[in-house]
């Protein structure tokens, strides 16, 4: 069972806005450890999509933006599109584990 | 550009040993960190090994130390993860990834790129 709880799927229209929320502890996202954002389309590897929390490194659009308070951060994607769909995963360190540790991730569903 | 190339998966019985491969280039190999992170069939992502620039430090999750060990060779760019002992709670596609610094400390650190993965497969 992973220490940063994800819902397991949200769904969308083309073009609404969803949100996947990421929910740890005070021994990791609590404890100001940095939170990280991946994509993983179907069959592929991980994509970084958000770093430290906030930012999208370089080809990522700015559809997709992240946000980090207290022991959870967030991750929206407005102007759903169709290749939105896909896993995806936060990730951030735990300090009892002295590791780093993944969400359980999130499936995003385009209707 | 920046690749990762895995290699080494296949179908193991249990009780085997496993030798993983991840050879890297286009970038400094010697200048990262380097990860070995790994996936279960439809399960999620799990953080398994990482290992300093010249492999003198070496960290694992608890599923994995006393099981696995991470190495490195900078000359041949390459990074291995070893295991003398699979069970099928190892099945799982194998993925190296490159540490990145945030510049706030190791435990703030994200992965990318990532390799296309390798998968292994334990069965009697």
């Amino acid at each position: 069972q992973s220490l940063l709880t994800q819902p397991p799927s949200v769904a969308g229209a083309p073009g609404q806005r969803v949100t996947i929320s990421c929910t740890g502890s005070s021994s990791n996202i609590g404890a100001g450890y940095d939170v990280h954002w991946y994509q993983q389309l179907p069959g592929t590897a991980p994509k970084l999509l958000i770093f430290g929390n906030i930012n999208r490194p370089s080809g990522v659009p700015d559809r997709f933006s992240g946000s980090k308070s207290g022991t959870s951060a967030s991750l929206a994607i407005t102007g759903l599109q169709v290749e939105d769909e896909a896993d995806y995963y936060c990730q951030s360190y735990d300090s009892t584990l002295s590791g780093y540790v993944f969400g359980s991730g999130t499936k995003v569903t385009v209707l | 550009q920046v690749q990762l190339v895995e290699s080494g998966g296949g179908v193991f019985q249990p009780g085997r040993s496993l030798r993983l491969s991840c050879a890297a280039s286009g970038f400094t190999f010697s200048a990262y960190f380097m990860h070995w992170v790994r996936q279960a069939p439809g399960k999620g992502l799990e953080w398994v090994a990482l290992i300093s620039y010249d492999g003198s430090n070496k960290y694992y999750a608890d599923s994995a130390k006393g099981r696995f060990t991470i190495s490195r060779d900078n000359s041949k760019n390459t990074l291995y993860l070893q295991t003398n002992s699979l069970t099928v709670e190892d099945t799982a596609v194998y993925y190296c990834a490159r540490d990145q610094e945030s510049g706030s400390g190791t435990a703030h650190n994200w992965f990318d790129p990532w390799g296309q993965g390798t998968l292994v497969t334990v069965s009697s």
